[in-house]
């Protein structure tokens, strides 16, 4: 059971790059997340996508676009990576509706000098 | 405003002994809560999650968490530790509908002493 998975794991980049971060689950949920974990700060939500063609900010949306490619897949982009954006970012998904829980994908390490 | 508190940043405890996580919580709505747990260079494990009925609910590897209305609060316990659990542990709450919206606590790290 693959579950979340996330690409890449591992990245660099400098300052003023750009890239897509890969989310893509095989549970057939509806609703998928993107979170961005910083030391002492817990997770922080980014962005959601409760459904299919929609998609809405969470907590901490400056600096990031996303896409919900399909019923599958969730991209997070950066358009412009600043040093702060350095941090651990994880993808989930949800079955949707009523008392279900998140399923969280293995992260992907960031770090943008 | 919503927030989770988990006020111990950093618990060590000998294998072996009984364990007590702390998660204090404000939320406007009815709150659904949970815990999870993250080794590691991993990804977060739910261990336990609450919504209503019973108010000590049991999770995965031995753990329980009993919910306090009155307090706000949502501890997490282990009668006995193994070297095993030692691990990041978050406690986190969102809407009953909307189960992956969460809002997460700063997160407490737990080592264990042989």
């Amino acid at each position: 059971n693959a579950g979340v998975t996330q690409t890449p794991k591992f990245q660099v980049l400098k300052t003023g790059q750009s890239m897509t971060l890969q989310c893509a689950q095989d549970m057939n949920h509806n609703s998928m997340y993107w979170y961005r974990q910083d030391p002492g700060m817990g997770l922080r939500l980014i962005y959601y996508s409760a459904s299919e063609g929609t998609t809405d900010k969470g907590e901490v949306p400056n600096g990031y676009n996303v896409s919900r490619l399909n019923k599958r897949e969730f991209s997070l982009r950066l358009e412009s990576a600043a040093p702060s954006q350095t941090s651990v970012y994880f993808c989930a998904s949800t079955e949707g509706g009523l008392n279900t829980e998140a399923f969280f994908g293995q992260g992907t390490r960031l770090t943008v000098v | 405003a919503q927030s989770v508190t988990q006020p111990d940043i950093h618990i060590t405890v000998s294998e072996g002994a009984s364990l007590e996580l702390r998660c204090n919580y404000s939320y406007g709505a009815t709150p659904y809560l949970f815990w999870y747990v993250q080794s590691p260079g991993q990804g977060l494990q739910l261990l336990l999650k609450y919504f209503s009925g019973d108010t000590l609910v049991q999770g995965i590897k031995g753990f329980e968490a009993e919910f306090k209305r009155s307090q706000s609060s949502f501890n997490l316990r282990k009668p006995s530790v193994h070297w095993s659990d030692a691990a990041e542990y978050f406690c986190a709450v969102g809407p009953y509908n909307q189960g992956g919206k969460l809002i997460f606590g700063q997160g407490t790290e737990l080592s264990v002493k042989p």
